[in-house]
């Protein structure tokens, strides 16, 4: 079943931000995970939140979790073409310790 | 560290061929996990290990396939015998939990089978 939903596309002109969202259905996530996957290559760590936390900024990278509605965000703030990409949204529950859940995966087109 | 370290990074091979494809984890990792990444699918967990045990290997598509992790530096994934819809990138990636909470990736393997 899809436990993490991802939307799979989103388009930006450059410059502006970009708000990559996830949703989830396990509420006893812990920790919760967003990955860049550039072309050819492999999943890159960007950011991670603990369940504990409503908010995390790092940079330009922002990532809001709001737990009652099971919503991970993740904005890029003045995005650069260098930021095309596949974002991953994943989670670590804490029922099943070991594996991460992953989405779909959403990719990011930023136009100059 | 130089990371989660995968071979080959391409390989092309004929239906009915053996493929094995090679990892090294981080030092020091006890978690080894085998994704699969192709465009239907997305990413899909084939197998995971702690400390060199096979935990889940519910994702392995079918007996053609098979993990291996004869010590804590080194695992294979063999597939045998394989087919075009075993075309796909395969990912290796390790961690330590309880340590600082993060799963890194190698550059992965890309399979194409003719």
């Amino acid at each position: 079943g899809e436990d993490v939903e991802q939307s799979l596309f989103l388009s930006v002109r450059e410059g502006d931000s970009s708000v990559i969202n996830c949703t989830y259905t396990d509420s006893s996530s812990t920790y919760l995970y967003w990955y860049k996957q550039e072309p050819g290559a492999g999943l890159q760590l960007l950011t991670y939140i603990f369940s504990n936390m409503d908010m995390k900024q790092d940079q330009r990278l922002t990532v809001l979790l709001n737990k009652k509605d099971k919503h991970l965000s993740l904005r890029i703030a003045d995005t650069q073409t260098g930021d095309s990409a596949i974002y991953f949204c994943a989670l670590l529950r804490g029922s099943t310790l070991g594996r991460l859940y992953f989405g779909r995966g959403t990719q990011l087109t930023v136009w100059p | 560290d130089a990371g989660v370290i995968q071979s080959p990074r391409h390989e092309v091979t004929e239906m009915g061929q053996e493929v094995t494809l090679r990892c090294k984890p981080i030092s020091g990792h006890d978690y080894l996990f085998w994704y699969r990444q192709t465009m239907m699918r997305g990413l899909e967990l084939l197998i995971y290990f702690n400390n060199n045990v096979p935990i889940d290997d519910s994702g392995m598509p079918e007996d053609r396939f098979s993990a291996k992790m004869p010590n804590a530096s080194f695992s294979t994934l063999k597939i045998q015998p394989s087919e075009p819809r075993d075309s796909a990138v395969y990912f290796c990636a390790s961690t330590s939990w309880g340590g600082d909470e993060k799963l890194f990736f190698g550059s992965g393997t890309q399979l194409s089978v003719l």
